[in-house]
């Protein structure tokens, strides 16, 4: 079955570059139809969509975070990384890499998210 | 940001059913399609239902979704004390064209 794994570092200081890998086994990133996405969700909140990066390398943030973050996808390892810049505290929140189905189909959109990473803690702290 | 309304808890005694809603307008569910997840305590989400009805497989019929204008529901049947979770919904925003979750809703299976 298609398996996600999360790595990098938990702890980033305030203003640094937040660095993530996911490693995808169980699929290619590359083999078409779906987008890899990141989601975080803070302690004791919801969940936050920040972007993805499809099959053919093309990528999508979330206007919110838009200035600030980078998908990119290594085919050869079947990995892709998060950056996202100018970490503050408001970013400390458990990140998951996901694989997202996307349609659009009598005029609406379909996205949703499976399988999920186990997520990894990331503190913004100095 | 929350655009979609979810009730922070739920409670029922097993066996019996309990129903979430997920409110929200016209630019997300009115007119994009619901999903829903279920996250275990100290898990990730995990996807229970797909284009506001789909059921993955492996997923128990005991869990349905539906949508009526800009609102959904997650109705679990016959609970089990295994089913209390946090379960939250999610569709696409055309506004902001974002993908947008509900605030969470805590189920407690007394």
């Amino acid at each position: 079955q298609v398996q996600l794994q999360e790595s990098g570092p938990g702890l980033v200081k305030p203003s640094q570059t937040l660095s993530l890998t996911c490693t995808v086994s169980g699929d290619y990133i590359t083999g078409g139809y779906y987008y890899w996405s990141w989601i975080r969700q803070p302690p004791g909140k919801g969940l936050d969509w920040i972007g993805y990066i499809s099959y053919s390398g093309s990528t999508y943030y979330n206007p919110s975070l838009d200035s600030r973050v980078t998908v990119s996808v290594d085919g050869s390892k079947n990995q892709f990384s998060l950056k996202l810049t100018s970490v503050t505290a408001a970013d400390t929140a458990v990140y998951y890499c996901v694989r997202e189905t996307y349609d659009y189909k009598s005029g609406s959109y379909s996205k949703y998210f499976d399988p999920w990473g186990q997520g990894t803690l990331v503190t913004v702290s100095s | 940001q929350s655009v979609l309304t979810q009730p922070p808890s739920v409670s029922a005694a097993p066996g019996q059913k309990v129903t979430i809603s997920c409110s929200g307008s016209s630019s997300n569910i009115g007119n994009n399609y619901v999903s829903w997840y279920q996250q275990l305590p100290g898990t990730a989400p995990k996807l229970l239902i797909y284009d506001n009805s789909m059921r993955p497989s492996g997923i128990p019929d005991r869990f349905s979704g539906s949508k009526s204008g800009t609102s959904a529901t997650l109705d679990i049947t016959g609970l089990q004390t295994g089913d209390e979770a946090d379960y939250f919904c999610g569709a696409w925003e055309s506004s902001l064209s974002t993908v947008i979750f509900g605030g969470g809703t805590k189920l407690t299976v007394l």
